[in-house]
């Protein structure tokens, strides 16, 4: 089946730095791919969608130049925040989608999800 | 914008009894689908729904998609301390490829044994 891969797990941070998350999907091509942040007990919050080749549609409310995506590759996209402060401790998700044979939706794969914690 | 409301918030079973959960979109869905997220792992995805109307089973679980394709079920039976966890539902709209997953808040289930 489908695979995605999110490194790192957890990440802590001094406030000020910039942290890169890296999502792959191993065993098939993403056009697309999705970042989501999740607080504790709540729900998966879209933050953008990831387009290979192309600039990342951000949903609104995010901040493009806090989270910067890049998506270089069709196994390849990037999640990096700049300049953390603390409100930024998260978790973060990323997903990609892949064909259903029945449809044609999207079904997500999630990657394992990285713990952000700045202090 | 299009919201998929997820009720209840949470719940809590005695091992063997049932649970559902309810998904309720303000338009009509291309799709639903449900996830489930184990205490402290990511979302894995259970089933979708195209076809209004549709009923699906899996094991103790079966999902349903309203008629109008804008609600949708997951019901389990006889619950069991595996299914611990948070289920999602997910709704889609719009045609393939430009198609945005709306999740709806969770439903958090617990069980004791």
């Amino acid at each position: 089946g489908a695979v995605v891969s999110q490194h790192p797990s957890r990440v802590i941070c001094k406030s000020g730095t910039s942290v890169k998350i890296e999502c792959r999907s191993l065993d098939f091509q993403a056009t697309t791919m999705f970042w989501y942040r999740q607080f504790p007990k709540q729900s998966l919050m879209l933050m953008a969608t990831s387009n290979e080749g192309s600039k990342a549609t951000y949903e609104q409310g995010v901040e493009k130049d806090k989270f910067l995506i890049n998506h270089a590759s069709l196994t390849l996209s990037t999640l990096t925040v700049t300049s953390a402060h603390p409100e930024d401790s998260s978790f973060y998700i990323c997903s990609a989608s892949r064909d259903t044979e029945s449809s044609g939706a999207n079904v997500l794969t999630f990657g394992a999800g990285s713990r952000l914690t700045v202090l | 914008g299009q919201q998929v409301m997820q009720i209840p918030q949470y719940q809590h079973v005695q091992e063997g009894e049932d649970f559902t959960t309810y998904c309720n979109s303000s338009t009509t869905l291309s799709n639903i689908q449900w996830y489930k997220q184990r205490p402290g792992g990511h979302p894995v995805f259970l089933i979708q729904l195209v076809k209004s109307g549709e009923v699906k089973k899996q094991k103790r679980l079966t999902f349903q998609f309203g008629e109008a394709k804008k609600n949708s079920s997951l019901h389990i039976t006889a619950t069991q301390t595996t299914d611990v966890g948070t289920y999602f539902c997910a709704g889609t709209k719009g045609i393939q490829g430009a198609q945005k997953l709306v999740f709806g808040q969770g439903t958090r289930l617990t069980i004791n044994p």
